[in-house]
């Protein structure tokens, strides 16, 4: 079975632009986390997809965004890009949503803010 | 919300030796402590985890503890070996927070050969 598959692997903007980055989820994982981990900061929550509703969502300002398609499938996007958004954007997908299922990584969107 | 604190951030062994890691944790609600191994260009990956309801759990060469009363849980790899070479988060799941991980900082591992 494929793992989580994250496009693209690596990206370079300037400050103000926006950006989207994708993932598709484990064949049959309904819900799509997102994180952000910078060598400050370490690994912080974004939010969480399940079944196209949003469940959670970390600490990050509004230009921070996400949504999940039908078929599980998720986008993130970052408006008016900052240079502090530099980071690598880790996309994580879990079976049935549940708070003890296994999440599953992938290996993450290196974004570089210039 | 929930805070975790991981130590040591480094940490060298010598081939064969025991490698162990702690973190401790805030909130008392927290019922999942998954811990993850991540190597140079790779997201995390899951080696071990442990419920609330369970003190103890080994899988080969890993295992984890968890002392809920004190709020910390350990992983103890032994027999170390140069492809555990990596760095190690442990995370935490409050009740009633989805899916949402809290990772603690990270311990960077070597295995020296």
């Amino acid at each position: 079975k494929a793992g989580v598959t994250q496009t693209p692997r690596y990206l370079i903007k300037t400050r103000g632009q926006q950006v989207t980055l994708s993932c598709s989820p484990i064949s049959g994982h309904r819900s799509v986390s997102w994180y952000q981990q910078t060598p400050g900061q370490g690994l912080q929550f974004l939010f969480e997809y399940f079944s196209e509703t949003q469940r959670n969502k970390g600490n990050f300002p509004g230009r921070f965004s996400g949504r999940q398609f039908s078929n599980s499938r998720s986008e993130m996007n970052v408006s008016t890009l900052e240079l502090g958004d530099s980071a690598l954007y880790l996309c994580a997908s879990n079976l049935a949503g549940g708070p003890t299922d296994t999440q599953y990584f992938g290996p993450g969107t290196r974004l570089t803010v210039l | 919300g929930e805070n975790v604190e991981q130590h040591p951030s480094t940490l060298s062994v010598q081939e064969g030796d025991s490698a162990v890691i702690k973190c401790t944790y805030s909130d008392s609600a927290s019922n999942y402590f998954p811990w993850y191994k991540q190597e140079l260009g790779k997201g995390p990956q899951l080696i071990i985890d442990i419920r609330s309801n369970v003190g103890e759990k080994k899988d080969q060469r890993i295992a984890v503890t968890l002392n809920k009363t004190a709020k910390h849980f350990s992983l103890h790899i032994t027999e170390t070996q140069p492809e555990d070479s990596a760095v190690y988060f442990c995370a935490a799941t409050p009740r009633n927070a989805g899916n949402m991980l809290t990772f603690g900082g990270g311990t960077r591992l070597m295995v020296k050969p």
